[in-house]
């Protein structure tokens, strides 16, 4: 089974703080995805990755950047939250050309 | 550009009615459907896919949806619903075929929550 852990479930941060949030995925995919999931708006796209070093904005990257320094790892940064980035943060990953995702349990940030 | 239209923001329901979820989509090319179910507290789960083939596919716990494409429809079924089926499902396109310019990347719906009533 593919498995993809992310670093934290729960998370609380001060307003201008430096945000980390991490992501890893067993199954060797190319491909990484960081999405942020608000009530009523479904999941959006933040970043995605296709393979190491490499990334690409998704639909709302402002505010946010990312780092895929490893196949297996891929970071999700908020170089300084705000509130309005108070969501849930889910990761996924998908095999090459294949269209299915594998998501992560998620991330629940709270920015005060 | 692709969207997906999810028809209802709650469905309520009772214990061993029937339920239809509603999606529809836009896309420019052919494409790939997905419904994902979200339970509470945890990440989205794969409930059944439309690749290509058959247009109607089924989930191991008693889902079906059917693909039409003249009406660009994707809506999700079950005959008869149980409590445990209450969640969140989503409705996910990507453009099928598109290889590497998309990288299987997925527009979602807005969610529906199925609530089952005892």
């Amino acid at each position: 089974d593919v498995k993809v852990t992310q670093s934290s479930r729960y998370l609380v941060k001060r307003t201008g703080e430096k945000v980390f949030l991490e992501c890893v995925q067993d199954m060797d995919h190319e491909n990484m995805f960081w999405y942020r999931q608000d009530p009523g708006l479904g999941l959006r796209l933040i970043y995605f990755s296709y393979d190491v070093k490499m990334k690409e904005k998704g639909d709302i990257p402002e505010g946010y950047s990312v780092s895929r320094e490893k196949k297996e790892r891929f970071s999700l940064i908020l170089e300084s939250a705000s509130t309005n980035q108070t969501s849930m943060y889910l990761c996924a990953s998908s095999l090459g050309a294949e269209p299915e995702q594998y998501f992560g349990p998620g991330t629940r940030l709270t920015v005060t | 550009a692709q969207s997906v239209t999810q028809l209802d923001s709650q469905v309520p329901v009772f214990e061993e009615a029937p339920v239809e979820l509603r999606c529809n989509y836009s896309s420019s090319v052919s494409v790939y459907l997905f419904w994902y179910v979200q339970y509470p507290n945890q990440g989205l789960q794969l409930l059944l896919k439309y690749l290509s083939g058959s247009t109607l596919v089924e989930s191991i716990n008693g889902f079906e949806a059917e693909f039409n494409k003249s009406q660009t429809s994707f809506h999700l079924r079950k005959p008869s619903v149980h409590i445990s089926d209450t969640a969140e499902y989503f409705c996910a396109v990507t453009g099928g075929g598109a290889g590497g310019t998309s990288y299987g990347k997925l527009t979602f719906g807005q969610g529906t929550i199925l609530t089952v009533h005892p």
